[in-house]
């Protein structure tokens, strides 16, 4: 079975600009959460989708969206990129909101 | 919201050397999970916990879960180089993965040969 791919693995972007971070979830899970993690910080949750419906957000603002695809897989658009945003995005996939996430290597944004 | 402490944030020990960090919550937490992040990956289980009291060994590493349901420990063994990583723990506060999985900071491990 094949893990949790995350593209693309490392960016570069400009403060202000509009970024979209893509996942492939495990095969077989339906659950999608992703995280950000900032250097030397534990991840933290910004959201999960669930057979395409947001299930739970964690503490960002609007300019954080997802979306789920009917093949599960997912995507996390950030708008109007600030400094602090550059961190690694992880995200993790499960079976019908299971409590083990595999996760994914991430994708290193950084905002210059 | 919540929040784990994790202590120590980071070690160094001699190869060998058995290692114990441990996390706690002032909320109750029904699962409890042990993760290791490598430099450039994401995290990967280690140990899965569900129910207070419970202690799980997967090779070298055992871990509990507290009996107040608001701490955790994990013990490593005999430590070896490829131990070195980051260590984080996190949990869930239901028994369904409908809350969010919730990480502590991390216990940085450095193994000295």
């Amino acid at each position: 079975e094949t893990g949790v791919t995350q593209s693309p693995t490392h960016l570069i972007k400009t403060r202000g600009q509009q970024v979209t971070l893509r996942c492939s979830s495990q095969s077989g899970h339906n659950t999608v959460s992703w995280y950000q993690q900032a250097l030397g910080q534990g991840p933290q949750f910004i959201f999960q989708y669930y057979r395409e419906e947001e299930n739970g957000r964690g503490n960002f603002p609007p300019r954080f969206s997802g979306l789920q695809f009917p093949n599960y897989s997912s995507e996390l658009n950030v708008n109007a990129l600030e400094l602090d945003d550059s961190a690694l995005y992880l995200c993790a996939s499960s079976l019908d909101r299971d409590r083990i996430y595999t996760f994914g290597s991430g994708t290193r944004l950084t905002v210059v | 919201g919540q929040q784990l402490n994790q202590s120590p944030q980071s070690m160094f020990i001699q190869e060998g050397e058995d290692v114990s960090m441990n996390c706690t919550s002032s909320s109750i937490f029904n699962t409890w999970l042990w993760y290791k992040q490598d430099p450039g990956e994401g995290p990967v289980l280690l140990i899965a916990l569900y129910k207070a009291g419970e202690l799980t060994s997967n090779g070298r590493l055992t871990a509990q879960f507290g009996i107040t349901r608001k701490d955790s420990f994990l013990n490593i063994s005999a430590s070896i180089p490829s131990d070195v990583g980051i260590y984080f723990c996190a949990g869930h506060t239901e028994f369904s993965g409908n809350t969010p999985l919730v990480f502590g900071k991390g216990t940085r491990l450095s193994v000295i040969a």
